[in-house]
């Protein structure tokens, strides 16, 4: 079952400008998880966000977290050709806690 | 270097036929998952197994098997009982057994009909 949903889909900008990509989830979590996967490869973990904390760093990335409005977003600053991939939103499972319930993924393009 | 390996990267199935897939870690981890991803798709769980011998069924098990002997080693059966199985199949491991650790992941095997 899926529970996040990213926003929008599909997203293509120029390379410097920033991205913001957005995760809506439907029931309690306890954390929330980014991924970025690049065409034909496997998913790498980006950041772990726990639901009381609402705002993490790393590096150009910032994940925020409000869980009032059960949503998430992930902005990439100044982006790079290399960004190009597809970004994924993962949340626990408040029934289940040992498996990950997955966003559909937003594809990002940064184009030269 | 520590991580997952999945072989083969493409693999092809013939009607009636059953094929394996393997995933090896050597990460130490506990947990290990498979996982389906069809184009333009989410990722969706096939089985996962928290310790050695032992595993739970995912949200679309039905037509795969799965076995975990080692802890290194958790290998993906997709059956002839599977009638749509053309997809990128992704393993991944996490240490300790719940969701509150970060999943690593191989680098998927492609399956395709003949």
């Amino acid at each position: 079952s899926q529970q996040g949903e990213e926003d929008p889909q599909a997203l293509s900008i120029q390379e410097g400008e920033n991205a913001t990509m957005n995760c809506s989830y439907k029931t309690s979590i306890n954390n929330l998880q980014w991924y970025r996967q690049n065409s034909g490869r496997g998913l790498v973990h980006l950041i772990l966000i726990r639901s009381n904390e609402r705002e993490k760093h790393s590096g150009r990335l910032r994940v925020t977290l409000d869980t009032s409005k059960k949503s998430s977003s992930l902005l990439i600053t100044a982006s790079r050709a290399a960004d190009t991939a597809s970004y994924f939103c993962a949340t626990d499972n408040a029934g289940n806690n040992r498996k990950l319930i997955w966003g559909l993924g937003t594809s990002l393009a940064v184009n030269p | 270097d520590g991580g997952i390996t999945q072989s083969p990267k493409y693999l092809f199935r013939k009607e009636g036929q059953n094929v394996t897939l393997s995933c090896e870690q050597n990460l130490n981890h506990d947990a290990m998952y498979w996982y389906r991803q069809d184009p333009g798709q989410g990722l969706r769980l096939i089985y996962y197994s928290q310790i050695v011998n032992d595993f739970q069924k995912g949200d679309i098990a039905e037509g795969y098997s799965v076995s975990r002997e080692k802890k290194e080693s958790f290998p993906l059966t997709v059956t002839s009982a599977q009638k749509n199985p053309t997809a990128f199949y992704l393993c991944a491991s996490t240490t300790g057994t719940g969701s509150n650790q970060p999943q690593h992941f191989g680098d998927g095997t492609r399956l395709s009909i003949l």
